[in-house]
């Protein structure tokens, strides 16, 4: 079946540290990968997406490279600021229906 | 509107008693889903709309959770005989059709809480 899996949180970091929130998935076929954010407050939103192997997402400085080899979507960030405090969640769809598959989601913590 | 409203943001309910949590999702999105998302889990899928079709009702945990959509554009959620397990933010999210590389625009969710 479709599964995915990111590392537990709460990660916590200082402002301007190098960020990496892993995920890995279990899909048949070739899905589209997601990160979605959730902001303190605020509903979820799309953060960035890849929908075949080797795309990378970015946006907000945020990146991810979907890894068909390695079955991986990590999320990265060169410096992050108090503002990406967040909930962070990785998903996938499989091309064959409009579902999405979420992981459990990573909690962010960034100190200044 | 200009995004996904959900109301109420925030119920508390005793067990026992029925609720209806409601989602207006943005104009013109044909697609619409319910989602449940419990402490420390990911989103659980819930039923899910599009346009004048026959809901998905696959992911609906008992015959308690029902939802309806009027006129391919509000949506209700209804729990009947809510019990403690309920307690969660269930999320509405719309689409402008149904794809997987559509994009999804989540409501801020209500926090049922029953005691």
């Amino acid at each position: 079946g479709n599964s995915v899996t990111q590392m537990e949180g709460p990660v916590t970091l200082s402002e301007e540290a190098f960020l990496t929130i892993n995920c890995t998935y279990t899909a048949t076929g070739y899905p589209s990968l997601f990160w979605y954010v959730q902001y303190p407050g605020e509903g979820l939103q799309l953060l960035l997406k890849a929908t075949k192997a080797d795309d990378k997402g970015s946006n907000k400085g945020f990146e991810a490279t979907y890894r068909k080899e390695t079955t991986s979507f990590h999320l990265e960030k060169g410096s992050v600021q108090v503002s990406d405090s967040a909930v962070y969640f990785c998903a996938l769809s499989p091309k064959s229906n409009y579902q999405l598959i979420w992981g459990a989601g990573t909690k962010l913590i960034i100190k200044p | 509107g200009a995004g996904v409203s959900q109301s109420p943001s925030n119920k508390v309910t005793e067990k026992g008693k029925d609720v209806e949590l409601r989602c207006d999702p943005i104009s013109g999105h044909t697609a619409l889903y319910w989602y449940r998302q419990s402490l420390g889990q990911g989103l659980e899928f819930l039923i899910y709309f599009q346009g004048n079709s026959a809901p998905d009702k696959s992911g609906l945990p008992s015959d308690r959770f029902s939802a309806e959509r009027t006129g391919g554009s509000v949506s209700t959620l209804t729990i009947q005989r809510t019990q403690q397990e309920d307690s969660a933010v269930y999320l509405c999210a719309s689409s402008l059709s149904r794809g997987s590389n559509e994009k999804l625009f989540f409501g801020s969710g209500t926090q049922l809480s029953v005691l």
